[in-house]
């Protein structure tokens, strides 16, 4: 298996949709992460998970709310999106992210995500 | 604040035609500068760490290397198979986030 999968690769959906995106590590990482690509713009980080704790919160919409059951699985669960919301959304897991000191990232391959 | 910026932003190759891609950063106590390569419609893949200046790394056709203000990607002999976006990234000890440049587009044309 491939070392971060993502799934769904493509959603479309309405404003008024609920909606989840899953991620799942085979990697043995402590820490996941959540990045939002748009067109033109630099990655930019949602969310941060050390050892299924969230540590970072970087000023996202409560209409995105994160999950994380276990070191090895993500959820990003959607409600109530805006136009804007539509991107490409990254996971992304790094062996620790102690000491703020992330490391390489390795991600997977993207949820696209339109919405309606 | 961490910034870095990436240029060009698209680069156009003849196969075989050697250039740099170029990623200037300031940051407060570098602890890593990253370059990802990305595939359209695919999520970065890693590609080499950078800690101090003076510090290069190879990998195939890619050659990385950094000072104290900036990073390079030499590509040497390039293929079309090589065209992609490049992001560089860089992790600084008074942030808690890797910070990411724009990217630069490569496209090698046989």
């Amino acid at each position: 298996e491939t070392g971060v999968t993502q799934t769904p690769r493509h959603l479309v959906m309405g404003m008024t949709n609920k909606k989840s995106l899953k991620c799942e590590q085979h990697l043995g990482h402590n820490a996941m992460y959540w990045y939002k690509q748009s067109a033109k713009k630099p990655l930019e980080l949602m969310f941060v998970y050390n050892f299924k704790e969230q540590t970072e919160n970087n000023s996202v919409p409560s209409r995105f709310s994160p999950e994380c059951p276990n070191s090895s699985h993500l959820f990003l669960h959607l409600h109530t999106l805006q136009p804007e919301d539509s991107a490409l959304y990254l996971c992304a897991s790094s062996p620790s992210g102690l000491a703020g000191y992330t490391g390489e990232l390795f991600f997977g391959e993207g949820s696209r995500l339109t919405v309606l | 604040e961490d910034q870095v910026t990436q240029s060009p932003e698209a680069l156009r190759l003849q196969e075989g035609e050697s250039s740099s891609l170029n990623c200037s950063y300031t940051v407060s106590g570098l602890r890593g500068l990253f370059w990802y390569r990305q595939d359209p419609g695919k999520g970065p893949e890693f590609l080499f760490t950078l800690y101090s200046a003076g510090e290069e790394k190879e990998k195939e056709r890619l050659k990385a290397t950094l000072t104290k203000k900036e990073s390079f990607l030499h590509i040497t002999a390039p293929k079309p198979e090589d065209s992609a976006t490049y992001l560089c990234a860089v992790d600084g000890a008074g942030s808690y986030q890797l910070t990411f440049g724009k990217g630069t587009k490569l496209s090698v044309i046989p």
